[in-house]
C-alpha cells in the first residue's frame, strides 16, 4: 500500500524554524517528484514547493510566499522528503500535506498524506 | 502568484449534472494541459479526481469528467450523488515552473 506520513508539525514562535518530514512506503520513492501543499485554517489549498527525482535533476521550485525561507529536500535512500521552514511567520500557520506527483512532474498529486499541523504564534 | 478563479459555490439536486469552472491565464491553464482537479471532504486530505485536463485516476467514477477551452478548465459531475458534496479545487502547472491552485468551490447537493 502506498503511504505518505508527515511528522514534525508543532506550535512555534514567529521567526523560529521547523523541519517537516514525509516518510513514504509502498512505491519506488526515487522515481517520483514530491511536493508540499498547505491549507490555512478555513482556507483553500496552496502549493508550497516540489522536488523532482534524480532522473530529472532533483530540481526544486518554491511558491513566492516561501521562497528564500523554506528549503525542500529528499533522501532517496530513506524514502523521505523534508521541508525545512525558516523565519516562520504567522501566515505560515496551516496544515501541511506531503504529496506525490503521479508521474508527470507537472503537478498531478495522486497520493496525499494525512497532514501535519503547524501553528506559528507568540 | 494569483490563484486560479473558481466560483465560490455551486449546487445541484441528486441525479443532475453540474459544472465547475476554473479560469487561469495564458501562462498556466491556457498553455499547459496540466490541469488537475481535487475533491476534499471536511477534515480529510484532498483526493485527485482528474489529471492532465481529462484523465481519471484508477478508481474514480466516470461520472467525473474534465475539459478545457482556452484559459478555462471545467469539471463536470453527472448523476450527482449525496457523497459528491465536498470542496473542489483545480490546479495548473505554470510557465514559471510552479503550481497554482484555484480558490476552491463548495458543492452542495440539495
Amino acid at each position: 500500500e502506498v503511504q505518505l506520513v508527515e511528522s514534525g508539525g508543532a506550535l512555534v514562535q514567529p521567526g523560529r524554524s521547523l523541519r517537516l518530514s514525509c516518510t513514504t512506503s509502498g512505491f519506488t520513492f526515487g522515481d517520483y517528484a514530491m511536493s508540499w501543499v498547505r491549507q490555512a485554517p478555513g482556507k483553500g489549498l496552496e502549493w508550497v514547493s516540489f522536488v523532482r527525482g534524480k532522473a530529472f535533476g532533483g530540481t526544486t521550485q518554491y511558491a513566492a510566499s516561501v521562497k528564500g525561507r523554506f528549503i525542500i529536500s529528499r533522501d532517496d535512500s530513506k524514502s523521505i522528503a523534508y521541508l525545512q521552514m525558516n523565519s516562520l511567520q504567522i501566515e505560515d500557520t496551516a496544515m501541511y500535506y506531503c504529496t506525490r506527483d503521479g508521474g508527470s512532474n507537472y503537478g498531478a498529486f495522486d497520493i496525499w498524506g494525512q497532514g501535519t499541523k503547524v501553528t506559528v504564534s507568540s | 502568484q494569483s490563484a486560479l478563479t473558481q466560483p465560490a459555490s455551486v449546487s445541484g439536486s441528486p441525479g443532475q449534472s453540474i459544472t465547475i469552472s476554473c479560469t487561469g491565464t495564458s501562462s498556466d491553464v491556457g498553455v499547459y494541459n496540466y490541469v488537475s482537479w481535487y475533491q476534499q471532504h471536511p477534515g480529510k486530505a484532498p483526493k485527485l479526481m482528474i489529471y492532465e485536463v481529462t484523465n481519471r485516476p484508477s478508481g474514480v467514477s466516470n461520472r467525473f469528467s474534465g475539459s478545457k477551452s482556452g484559459d478555462t478548465a471545467s469539471l463536470t459531475i453527472s448523476g450527482l450523488q449525496a457523497e459528491d458534496e465536498a470542496d473542489y479545487y483545480c490546479s495548473s502547472y505554470r510557465s514559471d515552473s510552479t503550481v497554482v491552485f484555484g480558490g476552491g468551490t463548495k458543492l452542495t447537493v440539495l
